[in-house]
């Protein structure tokens, strides 16, 4: 039971540069979600979807696209990457309408 | 702005004692509270939860009470063990879809 998968797991990117967060579920959830982890900051909503080909913002979109054109999928692109965005993303999934989430095990980002 | 107060951002805790961190919101459209707990290298997983029509559940040593006039709830770890040691973090769902998260707090137990 895979549950949601993370790929990659570190990743060190230089200013400027372009990169897709991978994140996968096994699950059949319809809502999926990515959160950033910083410091004395918690875990902050970037952008979550509710179903395939529907995506909304979080609290902290800017810098950040998605898509969603299958249930499993819930990719997270930095189209050109800044030292603010040197995180841990969490990517996260649950049944619309239930409560619990269930997240990966992270992605740490270092943007040089 | 934090939609979730959380505190302390550290706690330290004998073995045995009684861990309690505490959670405070202003939005009366939250609909669910859970509590996360995470350790180094993993990703949060869900502690226990409430729903606000209820002021206290049990699960365990894991104790959420909640205040709803006061918009204010907390986690109780009692006999608090060295495997407690961990960042937890309080949370809020907007009726809906949206989670809000707490700072987190770093729990230490001492043996």
């Amino acid at each position: 039971n895979a549950g949601v998968t993370q790929t990659p797991k570190f990743q060190v990117l230089k200013t400027g540069q372009s990169m897709t967060l991978q994140c996968a579920q096994d699950m059949n959830h319809e809502y999926m979600s990515w959160y950033r982890q910083d410091p004395g900051m918690g875990l902050r909503l970037i952008h979550y979807s509710v179903g395939a080909g529907i995506t909304d913002q979080g609290e902290v979109p800017n810098g950040y696209n998605v898509s969603r054109s299958t249930t499993e999928d819930f990719p997270l692109r930095l189209l050109s990457a800044a030292p603010s965005q040197t995180s841990v993303y969490f990517c996260a999934s649950r049944v619309s309408g239930a409560g619990e989430l269930f997240f990966g095990e992270g992605s740490r980002l270092t943007v040089l | 702005q934090q939609q979730v107060k959380q505190s302390p951002q550290s706690l330290i805790v004998q073995k045995g004692g009684i861990s309690i961190i505490n959670c405070a919101y202003e939005n009366t459209a939250f609909d669910y509270f859970p509590w996360y707990q995470q350790f180094p290298g993993k990703g949060p997983a869900l502690l226990i939860a409430i729903r606000p029509d209820v002021s206290e559940k049990k699960e365990g040593r894991f104790t959420i009470s909640f205040n709803k006039s006061a918009k204010q709830f907390s986690l109780h770890i009692m006999d608090s063990q060295p495997g407690d040691s961990a960042t937890y973090f309080c949370a809020a769902r907007r009726a809906g879809n949206q989670f809000y998260f707490g700072t987190g707090t770093s729990l230490t137990v001492i043996p």
